[in-house]
């Protein structure tokens, strides 16, 4: 079972849409958990860290089931700037990150 | 300017040939590491440094070697490169201190090897 695992999508919605996709982990004892952005070629930037009680960053919102070893991602508004791919980040142990393979979301006007 | 900076960007090279790709950063983070991304997959540790003089292999370090020659500079060598060395790339430093910081990522190296 791999350690993170995410839907790749494509998740195609139009502007001003809502959007929203999980990620699940497999280690329960992970202590951080972040959600990336990673463009077509582009190296992958930190977009949020996920916290326990759940966050917003702007248009986002990230979401935390440790019952259920789960992160969701949700966008709202979506802008043609969002389209990108959104990788899933957990942290096992100290220094390690274990990636998903990430979820792609393409915004059309 | 960059604040992880890898060279080179793109390479294209021969199966038996060494190749060495580098990494510098200007965060003043005492952590390196080396990744490879491959379509379909998460992005795959190498290595990774927590100082100087400190080296630690990650999950697939098979083939590769690295040097931490300073604390802004990680490199990664391919001895003898082989096709399905053929990924992304990518170099990334974090702060030691606080558990689990996020990291950060160089621009990433684009490596064919025919």
């Amino acid at each position: 079972r791999k350690e993170v695992e995410q839907d790749p999508g494509p998740f195609n919605v139009p502007e001003g849409a809502t959007v929203a996709f999980n990620c699940t982990y497999s280690n329960s004892a992970s202590q951080s958990f972040f959600w990336y952005r990673q463009d077509c070629r582009k190296e992958p930037k930190l977009l949020m860290s996920v916290y326990s009680s759940g966050n917003e960053d702007g248009r986002f919102t990230a979401q935390l089931n440790r019952a259920s070893q789960y992160i969701s991602l949700l966008i709202r508004d979506s802008k043609l700037s969002d389209s990108a791919t959104y990788l899933c980040v957990v942290c096992p142990n100290d220094y390690k990150l274990s990636f998903g393979a990430g979820t792609t979301v393409t915004v059309r006007a | 300017d960059a604040d992880v900076t890898q060279t080179p960007r793109n390479r294209i090279t021969k199966t038996g040939k060494r190749i060495m790709l580098e990494c510098s950063q200007t965060k003043g983070h005492d952590r390196m590491y080396w990744y490879r991304q491959d379509p379909g997959l998460g992005l795959r540790l190498i290595y990774y440094s927590f100082d100087v003089k400190d080296i630690n292999k990650g999950e697939i370090s098979d083939g590769y070697s690295v040097s931490r020659q300073a604390q802004a500079k990680f490199s990664l060598s391919l001895e003898s490169a082989i096709p399905n060395q053929t990924a992304l790339y990518f170099c990334a430093t974090s702060p030691t201190g606080a558990p689990n910081q996020p990291q950060h990522f160089g621009d990433g190296t684009r490596l064919s090897i025919l």
